[in-house]
């Protein structure tokens, strides 16, 4: 069954941990994306990749980090240095080419107590 | 760096009316222009799409255009049902996949 795959649904994080999201496509896809999604300001780039080791700053990398080692696999850091990581987080996938559709897992909502 | 606003942030419409949604870009380098759909709870899924080629493109009851010289880009929904109630985004490609901050439509009936 192909498709993008992100885990976990829910995720608690105590402030001043670290918290890894994992996301993972079988479709075969070149470029993956990390997006911040918070009520009333859209899907907002955090990280963006075209190709195995190699990934470049979206609009709002500050405080997260990301690793792009397999082709399959895409997972993005919330690091303690995030001043607010509570959010709903998506992460896309297109192929070859950013001018295709991208298509979304279904979102890792983070939750700092 | 590429800008997408997108307006209105609420729309509101009786069941049948259409409703349109209007997008702006910065970068004149943008050539490709996804609309996506996001219902309560799930996760974006794309609707329509249209390249920098193309003015107008249609299908079913949706259409977008595109107005490159005013970088300006619409989706229009004509005969709205209450299922068309979601989150909608548009969005702007050069290297990156930029979106707006959406519009959340309502359809009464």
């Amino acid at each position: 069954d192909g498709g993008i795959t992100q885990s976990p649904k829910y995720l608690f994080r105590k402030e001043g941990q670290n918290v890894t999201l994992s996301c993972e496509q079988n479709l075969n896809h070149d470029a993956m994306y990390w997006y911040r999604q918070d009520p009333g300001q859209g899907l907002r780039l955090i990280y963006y990749s075209q190709i195995v080791n190699d990934f470049q700053k979206g609009d709002i990398a500050e405080g997260y980090s990301v690793s792009r080692e397999k082709k399959e696999s895409f997972p993005l850091t919330v690091t303690s240095a995030q001043k607010n990581p509570t959010a709903f987080y998506l992460c896309a996938s297109s192929a070859t080419g950013i001018n295709t559709e991208a298509f979304f897992g279904q979102g890792t909502r983070l939750t700092v107590v | 760096g590429e800008n997408v606003e997108q307006h209105p942030s609420t729309l509101s419409v009786q069941e049948g009316d259409s409703a349109v949604i209007k997008c702006t870009y910065s970068d004149s380098a943008s050539n490709y222009f996804p609309w996506y759909k996001q219902e309560l709870g799930k996760r974006p899924q794309l609707i329509i799409d249209i390249r920098s080629n193309v003015g107008e493109k249609k299908d079913q009851r949706i259409a977008v255009t595109l107005n490159k010289t005013a970088k300006h880009f619409s989706l229009h929904i004509t005969e709205t049902q209450p299922e068309d109630s979601a989150v909608y985004f548009c969005a702007a490609s050069t290297d990156k996949l930029i979106f707006g901050t959406g519009t959340r439509l309502q359809v009464f009936p």
